[in-house]
């Protein structure tokens, strides 16, 4: 079946600095996601991208789907200690009728030192 | 708009019992999906259904069933539970937007089996 590898697998930065996240798959998707999960809670989309190349921002996030459509990255700039949590890629793929099927990345833990 | 709940948040189950766990959204959402989250092993769906009175099989099904009697709600069963399925599970709901379905998460329920 479809899978993503998501790297890194954890991070840990200062307050202030920019991080980089991405998933990577021998897969095509036609959708990418990105989430992000506080401790105790649900995931919570930050992110989708529809197209190849599509650059999205939300605030200090910004993510990009990869041309080949096999990739996306997830950049967090300036990063302050409430971005601490896990981040979820997700690729979406579409097989006709309601066949729509989404692929979780294993995430990406992210710590943030104040 | 709640959005997606969940209910209950935490159980304790003896290894053989029974239980439900309640998924509702007030969305009008088409799909809803019930993944397991296990450490190091990302979101795994579990079933799903793109409609009232339709389900269908994900990833892990072994030892669950589900119901979509309405469209608002989807209810997940364990007939026999078993150490194994010790985890959290976590309901989503989706709609078409862009030609793609993003999917939102309810807060989770942490299931323990002794």
């Amino acid at each position: 079946g479809q899978q993503l590898n998501q790297s890194p697998q954890s991070m840990f930065i200062q307050e202030g600095e920019d991080v980089s996240m991405n998933c990577t798959s021998s897969s095509i998707f036609n959708t990418w996601l990105w989430y992000k999960q506080d401790p105790g809670e649900g995931p919570v989309l930050l992110i989708a991208l529809y197209k190849a190349g599509e650059l999205t921002s939300n605030g200090r996030l910004t993510a990009q789907f990869g041309i080949t459509r096999k990739d996306s990255f997830l950049n967090i700039s300036a990063s302050i200690p409430s971005d601490v949590g896990i981040y979820f890629c997700a690729g979406q793929t579409y097989s006709g009728g309601s066949n729509y099927k989404l692929t979780f990345g294993k995430g990406t833990l992210l710590t943030v030192n104040p | 708009n709640a959005g997606v709940t969940q209910t209950p948040k935490f159980r304790v189950l003896k290894t053989g019992q029974s239980m439900t766990l309640l998924c509702a959204q007030d969305m009008n959402h088409e799909y809803m999906y019930w993944y397991r989250q296990d450490p190091g092993m990302g979101l795994r769906l579990i079933h799903y259904s793109v409609g009232e009175g339709t389900t269908a099989k994900g990833e892990v099904p072994d030892g669950y069933n589900v119901s979509r009697l309405k469209k608002q709600n989807f209810l997940l069963g364990l007939e026999s539970a078993a150490p194994s399925q010790t985890s959290v599970y976590f309901c989503a709901s989706s709609y078409l937007t862009s030609g793609s379905y993003e999917q939102y998460f309810g807060p989770g329920t942490r299931l323990t089996v002794t």
